[in-house]
C-alpha cells in the first residue's frame, strides 16, 4: 500500500513564526504536491515538485516556499505565518508517466495561526 | 485554464437509497481524465472512480458509477445502495491527459466539494 504521511495532524503557531510542514511518501513517486483545503474553496495547489530540488508554483504560492532535498520528502515552509494561513494542508504524491494518474494523499495537517 | 464546478455544497440521503452528485467542468482540451475523490471525516482522501474522456462507456466501481456527458461537460457520480461509510466530502477533479512534452507533470483541478451525509 502506498503511504503518504505528514508530520503533524494538528499544529498551532503564532503570527510571525516560521512553520515547517513535512510530507513523506514511501512509493518512490516523482511528483509531490502541497494543497490547501478551505471550506467552499476546495483544494488549491500551493506548490508542486516533479523531482529532487525541482519545484513549480501552483495557484496560490504567495507566503509559502518548499524544499525537496530527497525524493521521498517534500516540505512546505511558511516563512512568517499569518492568520490567513490558518487552514488544512494536504500533501499528495503520484508517479510521473503516461499510464499513471492516481494521486495518493496524506492525512492532512490542520494548522491554526493565532 | 480548466474549471470544475460542484453546485451542491451539501446533500443528505437515507441509508440504502441512491444519490447523485453533480459536477460540471470547462475545458478546451479534448483528451483528459475526470475523477471523483472521497474524503471521509478525519481520514485520508482516496480515489473513488476515474473516467478517461476518450471512452464513451461510463466507468463503474461496485456501487459507484458515473454519468459522463462529454458534449455537455458533465460528470456526475451515482452512489447506489448508500451506506453509512459513504458519509464524506466528495471532490470532482479534472486532469489533462499526459503529454510527452510536459513529462507527465499534469496537475489536478478540483471542484469545491459536496458534503454527503448518509442518514441511518
Amino acid at each position: 500500500d502506498v503511504k503518504v504521511t505528514q508530520s503533524s495532524r494538528y499544529l498551532v503557531k503564532r503570527t510571525g513564526e516560521k512553520v515547517f510542514l513535512e510530507c513523506v511518501q514511501d512509493m518512490d513517486h516523482e511528483n509531490m504536491f502541497w494543497y490547501r483545503q478551505d471550506p467552499g474553496l476546495g483544494l488549491r495547489l500551493i506548490y508542486f515538485s516533479y523531482d529532487v530540488k525541482m519545484k513549480e508554483k501552483g495557484d496560490i504560492p504567495e507566503g509559502y516556499s518548499v524544499s525537496r532535498e530527497k525524493k521521498e520528502r517534500f516540505s512546505l515552509i511558511l516563512e512568517s505565518a499569518s492568520t490567513n494561513q490558518t487552514s488544512m494542508y494536504l500533501c499528495a504524491s503520484r508517479y510521473r508517466g503516461v499510464t499513471t494518474y492516481e494521486q495518493y494523499f496524506g492525512p492532512g495537517t490542520r494548522l491554526t495561526v493565532t | 485554464a480548466q474549471t470544475v464546478t460542484q453546485s451542491q455544497p451539501e446533500m443528505s440521503v437515507q441509508e440504502a437509497e441512491t444519490v447523485t452528485l453533480s459536477c460540471t467542468y470547462d475545458t478546451s482540451e479534448n483528451n483528459y481524465y475526470l475523477f471523483w475523490y472521497k474524503q471521509p471525516p478525519s481520514r485520508q482522501m482516496i480515489l473513488v472512480i476515474r473516467q478517461e474522456a476518450y471512452k464513451q462507456q461510463n466507468a463503474t466501481e461496485n456501487r459507484f458509477s458515473v454519468n459522463f456527458q462529454k458534449a455537455a461537460k458533465s460528470f456526475s457520480l451515482k452512489i447506489s445502495d448508500s451506506q453509512l461509510g459513504d458519509t464524506a466530502m466528495y471532490f470532482c477533479a479534472f486532469m489533462k491527459s499526459f503529454e510527452i512534452s510536459n513529462f507527465g507533470n499534469e496537475k489536478l483541478t478540483f471542484g469545491t466539494g459536496t458534503r454527503l451525509t448518509i442518514i441511518p
